[in-house]
């Protein structure tokens, strides 16, 4: 257990439906990061913050995501309108700082539109 | 897109034997980490290289990065049944202004005991 936590862990959905994911990151880290990963890939970056700001999103996120940080504390991301294509898990990490470099990963949601 | 290719995609050895995975990387680093992931299940930290040096050990895991050649290797010595995971490589770039890590494709180890 990293410390970094993930609700839920399993989501399924109908094709057009809205989900909404949680991670509450390590208390002291200020930097928060969402990933997907898909079956037999490797993790690709979606966003990230510093403490309440986005500061960065990546073209994976299309206008469908949604992510906030609202007090700087645990993150939300949302899908609406969900598609096949959006099947995968999505991983939370955290970090210490800038520059702080090792980020610490929830154990994922995995998502399945149907 | 995947920052670049860890080789081999898979390895099955016995337990006890060593296993090498290398990962090969396309732009400038700051530093190349390990993490370990297992089926279905998130990621392990296991190891960061900073760009300057060559060599890191940590218990069983060595980890070598050669920038000049854009490439790392991480060797688990002894391995163990418990072992078994998926394990990546992640890079952070000096082209990109954020800390994002940037992952390989991936190495499947299975240890038989």
């Amino acid at each position: 257990d990293t410390g970094v936590s993930q609700d839920p862990r399993h989501k399924i959905t109908k094709r057009g439906q809205n989900v909404t994911f949680r991670c509450d990151p390590i208390s002291e880290h200020n930097r928060l990061y969402w990933y997907r990963q898909t079956l037999g890939q490797g993790p690709e970056f979606l966003t990230y913050f510093q403490n309440e700001a986005q500061l960065e999103k990546s073209r994976l996120l299309s206008d469908r995501f949604s992510a906030e940080r609202p007090k700087g504390s645990f993150s939300t991301l949302e899908i609406q309108r969900t598609e096949q294509g959006d099947s995968a898990m999505y991983l939370c990490a955290s970090s210490l700082g800038q520059g702080a470099k090792t980020q610490y990963f929830g154990p994922g949601t995995r998502l399945l539109v149907l | 897109s995947q920052q670049g290719e860890e080789d081999p995609q898979a390895l099955s050895i016995q337990e006890g034997e060593n296993a090498t995975m290398n990962c090969s990387y396309k732009t400038s680093i700051n530093n190349l980490q390990w993490y370990r992931q297992n089926s279905g299940r998130g990621l392990v930290h296991l190891i960061l290289i900073r760009s300057n040096e060559r060599e890191k050990h940590s218990g069983r895991l060595r980890v070598t990065l050669d920038t000049s050649k854009k490439s790392s290797s991480l060797l688990i010595t002894a391995s163990r049944a418990a072992d078994t995971a998926s394990y990546f490589c992640a890079t952070d770039s000096l082209s990109y202004n954020t800390d994002k890590l940037i992952f390989g494709t991936g190495t499947r180890l299975q240890v038989f005991p």
